[in-house]
């Protein structure tokens, strides 16, 4: 069974200094993973999406890795902003049919 | 583009009573899926609706099901409300370019 895991659970940060956020999982037969934010409350906006026959994918001031051998993905975010400040959640999509399975988040704040 | 809507965005049941949430898909696609997240966790797969049938289903009892209409809008029901039923329930469609969320419904059961 897929498990995926984020560490840390919350993060603090000061404006302009870079986010490196931590994704992990289990299995690595996976079809693709997914970055998502969430605002409190709200639902999920997709950020980026990685294949699994890629390494990375880039968004403006977001960039996300994937390493399907060690089972880890990290979301880099240049610059840090206080409008930054929300839940990142990763999940990794287990089967052709688009089943995700996600980790708990890790809550990033920043300030200003 | 409308994306993925969801219908009502609060609601507050009783113990025991019966809900219907709605969910209209992004345009172009044919799969939708139902999460449950509570707070502080991640989401949690339910299940997924693809040419109105379940086709697979996560690790949630029948008091939960759904539909998929022709127009691949689906609902979520939810029988026999528990207070543990208490949870933000999010819709997804999806196709090729990965998942898309609606804005979710929180479910308040007292």
């Amino acid at each position: 069974k897929q498990e995926v895991t984020q560490i840390p659970a919350a993060l603090s940060v000061p404006e302009g200094e870079n986010l490196v956020l931590n994704c992990s999982f289990t299995d690595s037969a996976i079809y693709n993973l997914q970055w998502f934010r969430q605002d409190p409350g709200k639902g999920l906006t997709s950020l980026l999406l990685i294949q699994s026959s890629q390494r990375e994918q880039t968004s403006g001031r977001l960039n996300a890795s994937l390493d399907k051998s060690s089972g880890r993905s990290t979301l880099y975010i240049a610059a840090s902003q206080p409008g930054d400040s929300a839940t990142y959640l990763c999940a990794a999509t287990t089967d052709s049919w688009g089943k995700l399975q996600f980790g708990a988040g890790t809550q990033v704040v920043v300030t200003p | 583009d409308a994306g993925v809507t969801q219908s009502p965005t609060h609601l507050i049941k009783t113990r025991g009573q019966q809900v219907t949430l709605r969910c209209s898909p992004k345009s172009g696609h044919d799969t939708v899926s139902w999460y449950q997240q509570a707070l502080g966790q991640g989401p949690q797969f339910i299940f997924q609706y693809y040419e109105e049938e379940e086709r697979q289903r996560g690790n949630f009892p029948d008091r939960f099901s759904g539909h998929q209409f022709p127009n691949y809008s689906s609902e979520l029901n939810v029988n026999a409300l528990l207070l543990g039923d208490s949870a933000l329930y999010l819709c997804a469609s999806s196709s090729q370019g990965g998942a898309f969320f609606g804005q979710g419904t929180r479910l308040t059961v007292v």
